[in-house]
């Protein structure tokens, strides 16, 4: 069955960086883009970008491109997350989850989601 | 503001059927069917309930149905139940800046 699983909540201070893990089971990890998507509490979904875990090829909403990066590691099935120069309003559980086979694919299965915190 | 538009909130009661709608525009949910939908429980990951504008993941209950209408999306819950109560969130595949995905801003479902 297809698993994504995240890394543990993160507290960190405005101005530091915070990188997010997802590690992938159950599926063909080359086969399948990724989504990044994030909640603030009390609030709605909110979409990252995306993944090609194949040739890691990335593409960003507008509002994160310059402060977050997506990687991929093929060897373990894992993809991250950076996100840089944080400030209190990226407090938010991010959650990874499977796109399609195309770019065009919207999230299926998602991970348990992480928790980061931004405070002083 | 949130790209796609959902009603804040919608109510029923056990038994009765109910629409939640997610409006659009060309760019995104009438240019493409590309819709899915999801619930969420609180503190919990979102569920995927449609995908495709109108087909069903296996071991979602056939209560659950989606349909889409120029840029307008619905997802339509009949026989309502307690467990149904959650949030309700749209999603399409959009160009309407860069390539990616919109959600809309969530429908609270409450079961009198």
């Amino acid at each position: 069955q297809v698993q994504l699983v995240q890394s543990g909540a993160e507290v960190k201070k405005p101005g530091a960086s915070v990188k997010v893990s997802c590690k992938a089971s159950g599926y063909t990890f080359t086969s399948y883009y990724m989504h990044w998507v994030r909640q603030a509490p009390g609030q709605g979904l909110e979409w990252m970008g995306i993944i090609d875990p194949s040739g890691g090829s990335t593409s960003y909403a507008q509002k994160f491109q310059g402060r977050v990066i997506m990687t991929r590691d093929t060897s373990t099935a894992t993809v991250y997350m950076e996100v840089s120069s944080l400030r209190s309003e990226d407090t938010a559980v991010y959650y990874c989850a499977r796109g399609g086979m195309a770019v065009a694919g919207l999230p299926d299965y998602w991970g348990q989601g992480t928790l980061v915190t931004v405070s002083s | 503001q949130s790209a796609l538009t959902q009603p804040a909130s919608v109510s029923g009661s056990p038994g009765q059927s109910i629409t939640i709608s997610c409006t659009g525009t060309s760019s995104d949910v009438g240019g493409y069917n590309y819709v899915s939908w999801y619930q969420q429980y609180p503190g919990k990951a979102p569920k995927l309930m449609i995908y495709d504008v109108s087909n069903r993941p296996s071991g979602v209950s056939n209560r659950f149905s989606g349909s889409k209408s120029g840029n307008t999306a619905s997802l339509t819950i009949s026989g309502l139940q307690a467990e149904d109560e959650a949030d309700y969130y749209c999603s399409s595949y959009t160009r309407r800046s860069t390539l990616g995905v919109v959600f809309g801003g969530g429908t609270k479902l409450t079961v009198l």
